[in-house]
């Protein structure tokens, strides 16, 4: 069965850094494409970050590029999201989210890491 | 970027009783969008892809046409557990995945 698991929240300053991680289990994860995902509080869904299975292809939504950075390891089957220079539009809640074999939608996703950014 | 717009941003629906939702592109993305649904609480669900193709397990009810920039998800008779937010999210372009700004789903 896939499992993604989110750490790392918490509560951050306006211009603080956090590392969000993204655990994952249940299938081979070295071929997936993984995403995050985030949600303000009582708002829709927004796609933030993308790696490619063999992090040869990066993507950032222009919100976040510059600030925030996706990486992974293979060897240990995580993803994670490093965030720097928070703002507070950056509160939500982060998800993560694997793109599906072949395509670029996503089949599974975590139960999120809440990020709150608060002087 | 390609902008999403969903429509009605509520829809109020008796049990037993047929919903439609609709998700417009700003540009063409072919059939490359996705239906999702989310609960309070729980992380989206995937329903539908490649815009009318049913993810497995996802209940007949659920339906999905469209291509180009209109599209619609029907859910033949709602069932209580169906009452929920729903997204679309086109993926034409990896590097510029957008959803929709999502329609509740409310018991009238």
């Amino acid at each position: 069965e896939v499992h993604l698991v989110e750490s790392g929240g918490g509560l951050v300053k306006p211009g603080g850094s956090l590392r969000l991680s993204c655990a994952a289990s249940g299938f081979t994860f070295s071929l997936y494409t993984i995403n995050w995902v985030r949600q303000a509080p009582g708002k829709g869904l927004q796609w933030v970050s993308s790696i490619s299975s063999s992090s040869s292809e990066i993507f950032h939504a222009d919100s976040v590029k510059g600030r925030f950075t996706i990486s992974r390891d293979n060897a240990k089957n995580f993803v994670y999201l490093q965030m720097d220079s928070l703002r507070a539009e950056d509160t939500a809640l982060y998800y993560c989210a694997r793109g599906t074999y072949g395509s670029d939608y996503f089949d599974y996703w975590g139960q999120g890491a809440l990020v709150t950014v608060s002087s | 970027e390609i902008v999403m717009t969903q429509s009605p941003a509520t829809l109020s629906v008796s049990p037993g009783e047929r919903a439609t939702l609709s998700c417009r592109a700003s540009q063409s993305i072919n059939s490359n969008l996705a239906w999702y649904q989310q609960k309070p609480g729980q992380a989206p669900r995937l329903l539908i892809h490649g815009a009318s193709t049913r993810a497995t397990g996802v209940p007949a009810r659920f339906s999905g046409s469209g291509s180009g920039t209109e599209f619609t998800l029907t859910i033949s008779s709602l069932q209580s557990e169906d009452f929920a937010v729903y997204y679309c999210l086109q993926y034409n372009t990896w590097a510029r995945l957008t959803f929709g700004g999502g329609t509740k789903v409310e018991i009238k």
